[in-house]
């Protein structure tokens, strides 16, 4: 039982490259979520599941896209890179939405230059 | 949501107890109280939840009032290892809610 896997977890980008962030469960967790962590900071909510085929828009939104196919994936996509967004993104699931346990996977620092 | 407020760092020495208190003065009936600690490089991890009163577990205690408008985390016999970012969540009273909201958490630092 791996828990939450992100790949990759270190990644340097150029300015407008584009590029996806995966994440998956094996736990059938019906909810999973992308947050942000900028240095010293707390996380951000991006963007969130709470099952296959629905996800919903976080606090910080702009810049990302996601999709969620299967239970268990729910990739991050950056459509156009920005500095800004150099950051810690991590994924977490839970069985259920609202106040359930969230599990977090180990982190992507990404850096965008 | 039902915002938190707690103080943005701690300082204690090993082997004391160190109490966070977290201020939710909008908890909803519903509300969960959720901590979270998150170590340097690493994914927060959950460590203690609670709806009233008191809850105890083999790595904290969570003590909550009876209005539920604050609550304490409570770390006994800290070691250095508990030097971490601790994060109090409280749900927004919804049971379907999704958006699980992070505050800016305590940073707290352990000496010897």
């Amino acid at each position: 039982n791996a828990g939450v896997t992100q790949t990759p977890k270190f990644q340097v980008l150029k300015t407008g490259q584009s590029m996806t962030l995966q994440c998956a469960q094996d736990m059938n967790h019906e909810y999973m979520s992308w947050y942000r962590q900028d240095p010293g900071m707390g996380l951000r909510l991006i963007h969130y599941s709470v099952g296959a085929g629905i996800t919903d828009q976080g606090e910080v939104p702009n810049g990302y896209n996601v999709s969620r196919s299967t239970t268990e994936d729910f990739p991050l996509r950056l459509l156009s890179a920005a500095p800004s967004q150099t950051s810690v993104y991590f994924c977490a699931s839970s069985f259920g939405r609202g106040q359930e346990k969230l599990f977090f996977g180990s982190g992507t620092q990404l850096s965008v230059l | 949501l039902a915002k938190t407020t707690q103080p943005i760092s701690m300082d204690s020495y090993e082997g004391q107890e160190v109490n966070i208190t977290c201020s939710h003065n909008n908890i909803a009936t519903n509300d969960y109280i959720t901590w979270y600690q998150q170590f340097p490089s690493q994914g927060p991890r959950f460590i203690i939840q609670g709806y009233k009163t008191k809850v105890t577990n083999e790595v904290a205690s969570l003590f909550i009032p009876a209005d539920r408008k604050s609550s304490t985390l409570s770390l006994p016999r800290v070691s250095l290892s508990d030097t971490a970012v601790y994060y109090c969540l409280v749900g927004d009273g919804d049971s379907s809610a999704s958006k699980i909201i992070f505050g800016s958490g305590t940073r707290l630092s352990i000496r010897p």
